[in-house]
């Protein structure tokens, strides 16, 4: 079976500075990755989009960086975190032939 | 582009009521239309998903039926329990040329079911 995780669980980082969110997803190869963010209260806005190891597709400019280093890991970063930065990050993937999601736990991150 | 709207929450229900969401969307394409379930502290996780015109789906109780001349997918259960307290997520998917998979989320409706 296919699992997903996300660390750290939360973090609460001061403004400006650097934050690195990973994702891990193992049982599944060559799997289409996302990152969404998702303000307190708020929708899921899609962030970046990974189809291949060292592909990474920017959906949304808010300051941050994705990388895929891996076929199983998914980074997100940022040099100067902002406070319009916290929220709750969900890493996410699906199968190449269809679009249904699986979600990790997420990543709740305070700005300060 | 396309979007998707559903009913404004917070809903609060008594126990054994029964339970509508409004989802209404606008494409251009074929999508894939899903429901997903957002319990506290939690990432999204899928209820069901239809993909074609016309077909219901259904899972725990809860269905949808994809209505594609009225542009909606309604959710529907017909008695709601304290578990179903939750955030309800209506989404579309369309397949991009790219591989990836466009996806966009309704607003999501909070549900709180009282005893």
């Amino acid at each position: 079976a296919q699992t997903i995780h996300q660390w750290p669980v939360a973090e609460i980082k001061a403004v400006g500075s650097p934050l690195s969110l990973g994702c891990t997803i193992k049982g599944k190869s060559s799997p289409n990755l996302y990152w969404y963010w998702q303000a307190t209260g708020g929708t899921l806005q899609q962030l970046f989009y990974s189809i291949t190891v060292g592909q990474v597709e920017s959906v949304v400019q808010l300051n941050l960086s994705a990388s895929r280093p891996k076929d199983d890991q998914f980074i997100l970063s940022t040099e100067k975190l902002l406070l319009s930065h916290s929220g709750f990050y969900l890493c996410a993937w699906s199968h190449r032939s269809n679009s249904d999601y699986t979600f990790g736990s997420g990543t709740r991150l305070l700005v300060i | 582009g396309d979007s998707v709207t559903q009913t404004e929450g917070p809903v609060t229900l008594s126990e054994g009521t029964s339970l509508t969401v409004n989802c209404s969307y606008e494409t251009k394409q074929y999508p894939t239309l899903f429901w997903y379930v957002q319990y506290p502290g939690e990432g999204p996780q899928l209820l069901f998903k239809v993909p074609k015109a016309n077909e219901k789906g259904s899972n725990r109780g809860f269905e949808a039926t994809y209505n594609k001349e009225a542009t909606s997918f309604h959710l529907q259960k017909a008695s709601v329990q304290e578990s179903d307290s939750a955030v309800y997520y209506c989404a579309l998917s369309d397949r991009m040329g790219t591989g990836n998979y466009k996806y966009v989320f309704g607003a999501g409706t909070r549900l709180k079911v009282i005893a």
